[in-house]
């Protein structure tokens, strides 16, 4: 199975700050990557697919780059909704899609 | 609008059983595959198993593989998750998820809900 690592597992920031979240896989996914946002008590939220595309409706701030093994998720400006958990997930080893660990962005 | 939306879990004992259900609406269920995703109390998201539009093919995860059984129901636009042979290592909540879809992500997601195995 492909294993995803993130990092860092928590940021401290404050809003309107640049935050920028790197996931790294075990082996190359090409661009098969996705992010997810997740709230507390709340389902995670699709943001980002095929490692760069914007989901519909998501904010312009939410970018992702990345190939191969290497992701980064950038929140250009970070909003006040934005203080949640981030998730990446390989979307290569299908039927076995694994998340990362997770991200979580704290107020600073 | 896309609705999923969980129902059926609650407190069983380890080795006890469980049915989850998931009603869809807002899309044509036939035409996508479908997921269920848990995650452990202040753990990460967990895929479990998924399974075709017409049934045909079905996934899981080694660690349910033998326990759990994913069935759907087009008729009925609803997902099902049967666990049986239940450990504490199952406490989780339980997501209905729409996909894998476009790039193989999940782009629907109910509001989950919680199976916990105690004595």
């Amino acid at each position: 199975d492909i294993q995803m690592t993130q990092s860092p597992s928590s940021v401290s920031a404050s809003v309107g700050d640049r935050v920028t979240i790197t996931c790294r896989a075990s082996q190359g996914i090409g661009s098969w990557l996705a992010w997810y946002q997740q709230k507390p008590g709340k389902a995670p939220k699709l943001l980002i697919y095929a490692a760069s595309s914007l989901q519909s409706g998501v904010p312009s701030r939410f970018s992702g780059s990345g190939s191969g093994t290497d992701f980064t998720l950038t929140i250009s400006s970070l909003q006040p909704e934005d203080f949640a958990s981030y998730y990446c997930q390989q979307a290569n080893s299908f039927p076995a899609l694994t998340f990362g660990g997770g991200t979580k962005v704290e107020i600073k | 609008e896309v609705q999923l939306v969980e129902s059926g879990g609650g407190l069983v004992q380890p080795g006890g059983s469980l049915r989850l259900s998931c009603p869809a609406s807002g899309f044509t269920f036939s035409s996508y595959w479908m997921s269920w995703v848990r995650q452990a109390p202040g753990k990460g998201l967990e895929w479990v198993a998924n399974i075709k539009q017409d049934g045909s093919e079905k996934y899981y995860v080694d660690s349910v593989k033998g326990r759990f059984t994913i069935s759907r129901d087009n008729a009925k636009n609803s997902l099902y998750l049967q666990m049986n042979s239940l450990t504490a290592e199952d406490t989780a909540v339980y997501y209905c998820a729409r996909g894998p879809a476009r790039a193989n992500t999940f782009d629907y997601w109910g509001q989950g809900t919680l199976v916990t195995v105690s004595s």
